[in-house]
């Protein structure tokens, strides 16, 4: 069956850190991959998106990679602040086009710490 | 940049009344809109996609008849949650694609079902 898997528990870093969040899929193929974040009682906010022909992606202080061999993206804030503290969830693309074909992880609740 | 507004934030009721929660998109027409549910901890799960002026495409194991949705202009979709239970208890999100298949949430709403 289809799965996305992220990091369930917290990860706690320490400010000015790089914080490296993973998202590993299976049984997909998808076109892109996208990252949200989202803080608490609040909905999600999209923050990069990465098509399955592009190794990185760059924005301000975030990067982001996809690895379509080994199937996982790996999401990096540098300079960390305690401000990038939330829920950062990972989007697959599975229906080979449109949103409406957007499966979510449960997300990787980041905590950077002063 | 485009705005998603969801309305009310959070709503308690009693068991066996019926809820409206409304999602606007501000300054964009939004043909399609999506509507979400998220339980604590857990990931985001599509429940239905929202079509103007027709009939909205339920996902598996969702009930239409129990969560009522209609889109009747380009600015706003409606959830109803009918006869709502305490299992109807969730976080409810919806979203319209603002982007090359980007979403754009609304803020979402708390629903308690006491």
């Amino acid at each position: 069956s289809q799965k996305i898997e992220q990091n369930s528990e917290a990860l706690n870093i320490q400010e000015g850190k790089t914080a490296t969040l993973t998202c590993n899929y299976t049984n997909y193929s998808p076109a892109y991959l996208q990252w949200y974040r989202q803080d608490p009682g609040r909905g999600p906010v999209f923050l990069l998106l990465i098509r399955e022909n592009e190794k990185e992606k760059r924005k301000e202080r975030l990067k982001v990679t996809f690895d379509t061999t080994l199937k996982q993206s790996l999401f990096h804030i540098t300079a960390s602040q305690p401000a990038d503290s939330a829920t950062y969830l990972c989007a697959l693309d599975h229906s080979g086009g449109g949103a409406d074909g957007l499966t979510f992880g449960k997300g990787t609740h980041l905590i950077i710490q002063p | 940049g485009a705005v998603v507004s969801q309305h009310p934030s959070w709503v308690i009721c009693k068991s066996g009344t019926s809820v409206k929660i409304e999602c606007r998109s501000l300054d964009f027409q939004a043909t399609t809109m999506f509507w979400y549910r998220q339980f604590p901890k857990q990931s985001l799960m599509l429940m239905a996609t929202s079509n103007e002026g027709s009939k909205a495409t339920y996902e598996q194991g969702v009930e239409k008849d129990k969560f009522l949705i209609n889109h009747a202009s380009l600015t706003l979709s409606t959830l109803t949650v009918t006869s709502a239970h305490p299992e109807d208890s969730s976080f409810y999100i919806c979203s319209a694609v603002t982007g090359a298949n980007v979403l754009t949430f609304g803020a979402g709403s708390r629903l308690t079902v006491l």
